[in-house]
Parts: structure tokens; sequence; C-alpha cells
């Protein structure tokens, strides 16, 4: 089983809609939780990181749920620029830090 | 401020050639990344540095080895290249900084713009 584990995707939505990425995670020294889009063919960059209490950038909110062990992406008002791969990301204390990365999910945004 | 730079961009390789990837980072990060992104899964890491002189294994280290002998470089070699190492390589660089209960957390990655590696 990954250490981190995504939505299979993809998904296709109508520009407007809401679309929810669901993240889950394995290893309970898991210490802080990123959201990344990347576009294709090009480096993955950072949409927010998450914070315990949850937060909100513009039409985009994260939330982490560490008891369930779970991290979400709420991304509102979809626009047709929101298209591409969504990962969400972990860093694990071992020995120092290592940061995991899901497999992704692909978001297709139509008009 | 160039933040981190892969080289070289593309490369093709036969089988059992060798090659070194180089990753430079110019921020004084001192943890580094190795991940390959293969079709439908997504990043995959490769080994990692917690700082100068240190290597560990990731998830998917067979038929790679690392180096950091430089806080600012990370090299990932493949001593004998297997066609199963097609890849987009990526190098990432990150740091720790308090929060707010003065915990250490890790930082986002900092991402190159990969490596696309092809072995024939």
């Amino acid at each position: 089983r990954k250490e981190v584990e995504q939505d299979p995707g993809p998904f296709n939505v109508p520009e407007g809609a809401t679309v929810a990425f669901n993240c889950t995670y394995s290893n309970s020294a898991s210490q802080s939780f990123f959201w990344y889009r990347q576009d294709c063919r090009k480096e993955p960059k950072l949409l927010m990181s998450v914070y315990s209490s949850g937060n909100e950038d513009g039409r985009f909110t994260a939330q982490l749920n560490r008891a369930s062990q779970y991290i979400s992406l709420l991304i509102r008002d979809s626009k047709l620029s929101d298209s591409a791969t969504y990962l969400c990301a972990v860093s694990v204390r071992a020995g120092g830090f290592k940061t995991i990365f899901g497999a992704g999910t692909r978001l297709f945004v139509k008009a | 401020n160039a933040g981190v730079t892969q080289t070289p961009k593309f490369r093709v390789l036969k089988t059992g050639q060798s090659m070194t990837l180089l990753c430079a980072q110019d921020m004084n990060h001192e943890y580094m990344y190795w991940y390959r992104q293969d079709p439908g899964m997504g990043l995959r890491l490769i080994h990692y540095s917690v700082g100068e002189g240190t290597t560990a294994k990731g998830e998917v280290p067979d038929g790679y080895n690392v180096s950091r002998l430089k806080k600012q470089n990370f090299l990932l070699g493949l001593e004998s290249a297997a066609p199963s190492q097609t890849s987009v390589y990526f190098c990432a660089s990150s740091y720790l900084e308090a929060d707010d209960r003065s915990f250490m957390m890790n930082t986002e990655a900092f991402f190159g713009q990969g490596t696309r590696l092809t072995v024939v």
C-alpha cells in the first residue's frame, strides 16, 4: 500500500463546478501537508500548504483531518485554467524528513 | 537566484550505459530529493538527503546511487541504465522552519524543471 493515496480520477467537470479531491496518508509520523498543481510536462508547483485549522486561498480550500489521516482540496467555481493534475504531498519524520507524493488526480474543466 | 537547476534537460542512453544527473540549488536548503515520474504513478521518491554528506533511500532506490558532497549539489547516478529507468526525473529541495509551537517542520519542496531520460 502506498504511503499517500489519492482519488484515481480523472475528474471531468463543467466550468463553474465545485470539485473536491481527497488524499489519505498511512504514516502517523506525517508532519506537513501540501497540495501541488502540475501542468503537462512541467514541474509541480505548490498550490497551498495544509494547516490543522484548514485554510483558504480564494477559490481553494484545504482541510486536514489528522484523526482520519486525510487531507482534502476543494476548488469552487472551476475555471478552464484549473485543468491540471493535483498532487498531494506529505512530509514524514524519518531521521529527518522525507516528502512523499500521491499519484495525482487529473482535472479537466470544460466550457 | 536560480532556485533549483537540473542538468541535463534531456538525455537518451543505451542500455548498460552510465550517467549522472546533477541537481544544484542556491537557496541554502538542507534537504534535497530525487523523484521519478511515470505516467499514472505520480512522483516516487528515489533517494533523499537531509544534509551535506548524508543520503537515504526512498521508495524506489534500486538501480540508483546518490551523493551529496556539497550542500548545494545532489547527484543521481545510474551505473547501468535499463529501459525501466526511462522516466522524467525531478530534483527538489526544502528547508525546516518553526511552526507556531516552535516545532521544526519541513517546508514545501521547490522543484527543478526535470530531466527527461530515455533508455533504449
